[in-house]
């Protein structure tokens, strides 16, 4: 059964603390990407990634970090520097840059 | 300029009706176009793509592309409550660039 895993769905930290959080896909896509959505927000690209050991900063790649060992991984690291890290994140593939992608579940991250 | 627009609604229709979401791009060299539904409180789901000219049908959802007048639309027919969500506009253009719309809330009243 093919498709993306985000976990966890819901997740709670304190201000200060960095958190990761998880994104798999088993689709085969080359092509990886980390969203943020804010409520009655549009979709903004954090981070993505073409290949493996290669990512490049989106449009508000601030305060976040990212790492692709492998194909399959592309987990996102949201650091004490994100001045508002409260938000809905979306990990996205497609089989290469420039094609349909697909969302995984996202993970809802809540500071306080 | 944003490279995608859409009107962020919110869109009403009665059940029954023609829903029809609208989308404007700024590239001419816009080559594929997207439309995706997020539920509430949900991740986006793919619909719809469209690359050529013309209209595209998958059972209620038509999608239409203009590249003259650089417009995508996308015609829900018969629409049913469970069509209310918000509807995301996407566009792909030369060097792999992917952009997506804010979005159009749809809410289809019973």
């Amino acid at each position: 059964d093919g498709g993306i895993t985000q976990s966890p769905k819901y997740l709670f930290r304190k201000e200060g603390q960095n958190v990761t959080l998880s994104c798999e896909q088993n689709l085969n896509h080359d092509a990886m990407y980390w969203y943020r959505q804010d409520p009655g927000q549009g979709l903004r690209l954090i981070y993505y990634s073409q290949i493996v050991n290669d990512f490049q900063k989106g449009d508000i790649a601030e305060g976040y970090s990212v790492s692709r060992e492998k194909k399959e991984s592309f987990p996102l690291t949201v650091t004490s520097a994100q001045k508002n890290p409260t938000a809905f994140y979306l990990c996205a593939s497609s089989p290469e840059r420039g094609y349909a992608q697909y969302f995984g579940p996202g993970t809802r991250l809540t500071v306080t | 300029q944003k490279e995608v627009e859409q009107n962020s609604g919110p869109l009403s229709v009665p059940e029954g009706a023609i829903a029809s979401l609208n989308c404007t791009y700024s590239d001419r060299g816009s080559q594929s176009f997207f439309w995706y539904r997020q539920y509430s409180g949900k991740s986006p789901e793919l619909i719809m793509f469209i690359y050529s000219n013309g209209d595209k049908e998958d059972g209620r959802f038509t999608a239409q592309l203009n590249k003259a007048s650089q417009y995508v639309s996308l015609l829900i027919r018969d629409s049913q409550p469970s069509d209310s969500a918000t509807y995301l506009c996407a566009v792909s253009i030369t060097g792999n660039q992917f952009y997506f719309g804010t979005g159009t809330s749809l809410t289809v009243i019973p």
